[in-house]
């Protein structure tokens, strides 16, 4: 899977903002698309795995979508608190001999203003 | 078990020199990549193991790149003659089935 898009770069929201962010991929050989945070100094942390197209899955104030069809996954947090700053990161994992191998955005930097 | 481990957080080298990191994944794990990040980038796919076999290896890794995992444990990544364009977050991350987890990375830094 190449060309992993991720919209926007960067984001500065006040705290209590809703916000959203989108990934794109190519549909062709999709297998699963992953999201993970990673906090400065800290490993990247898993969100979310989805595998079906329509898929909708929620931890807390963040939820994410899947249009495998259409080749889009939308992570969308509501009330952002200044602990939620970190990369946004998506990663669609292709099917068959590439099982496993993630493919990552260059991620959104959400910065949250108290 | 903690997690995934990766030795040492952070490493300055000087060009032309040998340099090598390791990463203990969550003892039950079978599959261990291993990705490279530079600013401004997402992380990109290095290398992969299942068990102690070498599964795929990205066409970035140049004939400088070599990785192991012996006894299909704990694997090690080395860097021969290393350039300034080296200098890079080295993440291992490991997994069973599905969800890959991640490390802390290790800072490559080549003066």
């Amino acid at each position: 899977i190449l060309n992993v898009e991720q919209s926007p770069q960067s984001l500065h929201v006040q705290e209590g903002d809703s916000t959203n962010f989108t990934c794109s991929f190519p549909s062709s050989n999709f297998y699963a698309l992953h999201w993970y945070r990673w906090e400065t100094a800290k490993s990247p942390e898993a969100l979310f795995v989805m595998t079906l197209n329509g898929d909708e899955k929620k931890k807390g104030r963040i939820s994410a979508t899947l249009n495998t069809k259409e080749g889009y996954s939308y992570l969308y947090i509501k009330g952002s608190q200044p602990e939620d700053s970190a990369t946004y990161l998506c990663a669609p994992e292709a099917g068959g001999t590439s099982y496993g191998k993630l493919t990552f955005g260059q991620g959104t930097i959400l910065t949250v203003h108290p | 078990d903690t997690g995934v481990s990766q030795d040492p957080r952070h490493k300055i080298t000087k060009r032309g020199q040998n340099v090598t990191f390791r990463c203990d994944p969550i003892s039950e794990h079978n599959r261990l990549y291993w990705y490279r990040q530079t600013l401004g980038q997402g992380p990109e796919f290095l290398t992969y193991f299942q068990n102690e076999a070498q599964l795929e290896k990205s066409r970035l890794l140049s004939d400088r790149f070599s990785a192991e995992r012996p006894k299909g444990s704990f694997s090690t990544l080395e860097i021969q003659r290393t350039e300034q364009g080296d200098s890079a977050m080295y993440l291992c991350a490991s997994s069973l089935v599905g969800t890959q987890t991640f490390g802390s990375g290790t800072q490559l830094s080549v003066l």
